[in-house]
């Protein structure tokens, strides 16, 4: 059973470019989040999605940043006119359906990094 | 809000040594906690977890932690430390679970050196 996948595992952008991060989950998890990790710090919660729904995206900074986790593909989180302080490492996790387990299974993580 | 507080940055100890990395939680309502591992550039690997069942829980590589409600701990051990074990480590907790948040909330971390 493949684990959580995320591209690409590393992505560099210039000021001002579009980044666009991958994640699948593993099989038979339908819920995805996406975390923050800036150097030297734990993770931070940005956005928690389920097929074609936005539950919670309390994390997510008001511009730039957008996810989708659409009915068919991978979930996508993009940021738009990158900037410096967008360098980080990008995790995503996903879980089984509300009642089955509540852990977290983390992908490898896509590192950022804005010239 | 759940919050969770590692009290140390950094635990050094000798191979072969006891480990115990400490955590404090805050929560006002009955928490999942979680322990997490997260070796050099990669992702994050789940040691073990408590979901209000057995207060003390066994994880994976000899690890455990035990839940104290009391004191609002959730303390990570180990008998005898291994060099492969040199790792950050996290202590987490999750939303309420009836309210549907999933987000995790993440300590700051604890970096272990293993001595030889």
């Amino acid at each position: 059973n493949a684990g959580v996948m995320q591209n690409p595992r590393h992505l560099v952008r210039r000021r001002g470019q579009e980044a666009r991060l991958r994640c699948s989950p593993m099989k038979g998890h339908s819920h995805v989040y996406w975390y923050r990790q800036l150097p030297e710090e734990g993770l931070k919660f940005m956005v928690y999605l389920q097929k074609e729904n936005i539950i919670d995206e309390s994390g997510m900074p008001k511009e730039r940043f957008s996810a989708e986790f659409p009915k068919e593909g991978p979930s996508i989180l993009r940021i738009q006119q990158v900037v410096r302080g967008d360098s980080a490492a990008y995790f995503c996790a996903s879980s089984p359906p509300i009642g089955t387990g509540v852990e977290q299974y983390f992908g490898p993580g896509t590192r950022l990094t804005v010239t | 809000a759940q919050s969770v507080t590692q009290l140390d940055s950094h635990v050094s100890v000798s191979e072969g040594t006891p480990v115990l990395l400490r955590c404090n939680y805050s929560s006002s309502y009955s928490p999942s906690l979680f322990w997490y591992v997260q070796h050099p550039n990669k992702g994050l690997q789940l040691l073990l977890k408590y979901t209000s069942a057995a207060t003390l829980v066994k994880g994976i590589n000899g690890f455990e932690a035990e839940f104290k409600k009391s004191e609002t701990s959730f303390h990570l051990t180990k008998p005898s430390a291994h060099m492969s074990d040199a790792a950050e480590y996290f202590c987490v907790v999750s939303g309420r679970r009836d309210t549907g948040r999933r987000a995790l909330t993440f300590g700051s971390g604890t970096r272990l050196q293993v001595q030889p």
